[in-house]
């Protein structure tokens, strides 16, 4: 079974500029996070979403962060714009439902540098 | 999800046992303790989780105190490819919440 993928790998951007990381989960998982991940810390949930709707995301910054999921497949996630502190790894991963959520599968991450 | 407290690091020799500890005090009695790790540059994967029994995989085991107020996890003969962080998570088994990592425990295998 094919793994949860994202891209790109990694991304250096300058403060101010927009950035675009994609996700697509494992087939059939009607559950999909993305969480950020800063250096020496743990991973921190940005959304949550059930299909293609949005189960949390109260620790996503509205103002700068975006993220949506079509068709409750493939997922974005939009940071416009970016600032220093945005540098991190952004991690997206996906359960088969929300019940099943400590079961959750990580896709590599996207590493973004905002210079 | 209950407060848990890890070491901040730890080291192990190649071969031996490595013993990976977690307090979680204010556990509520269907609260699961859940164990992740994550090395370098990858997602975080699942270990193994208990209520109050002892667990084993082929992972790793879970010791689990009568208390419920602390656990261990436990990997037998640890190889190089175990050094990473390792989280302790408690949560209700059907939270349809997301995963609540604290800092974890950095295992360092050596040669």
């Amino acid at each position: 079974e094919a793994g949860v993928a994202q891209s790109p790998r990694y991304k250096i951007i300058e403060k101010r500029q927009s950035v675009a990381f994609w996700c697509n989960p494992i087939s059939g998982h009607a559950t999909l996070y993305w969480y950020q991940q800063i250096l020496g810390q743990g991973p921190k949930l940005l959304i949550q979403f059930q299909n293609n709707g949005v189960v949390d995301d109260s620790q996503l910054p509205k103002d700068r962060f975006s993220a949506e999921r079509l068709k409750g497949v493939d997922s974005t996630l939009k940071i416009q714009p970016a600032k220093l502190e945005d540098s991190a790894v952004y991690l997206c991963a996906s359960s088969f439902r929300r019940t099943s959520s400590y079961e959750q599968y990580f896709g590599p991450g996207t590493r973004l540098t905002v210079t | 999800d209950a407060k848990t407290t890890q070491p901040t690091s730890m080291d192990c020799a190649e071969g031996r046992a490595a013993n990976l500890p977690c307090n979680h005090s204010t556990i509520s009695g269907n609260e699961y303790v859940y164990w992740y790790r994550q090395i370098h540059s990858q997602g975080p994967q699942y270990i193994i989780h208990g209520l109050k029994n002892n667990e084993t995989n082929e992972m790793a085991s879970l010791i689990i105190t009568e208390d419920r107020k602390s656990s261990t996890l436990i990997l037998p003969h640890a190889t190089l490819r175990d050094t990473a962080v390792y989280y302790c998570i408690v949560r209700f088994e059907n939270s349809g919440y997301a995963l609540n990592f604290g800092k974890g425990t950095s295992l360092l295998v050596t040669p």
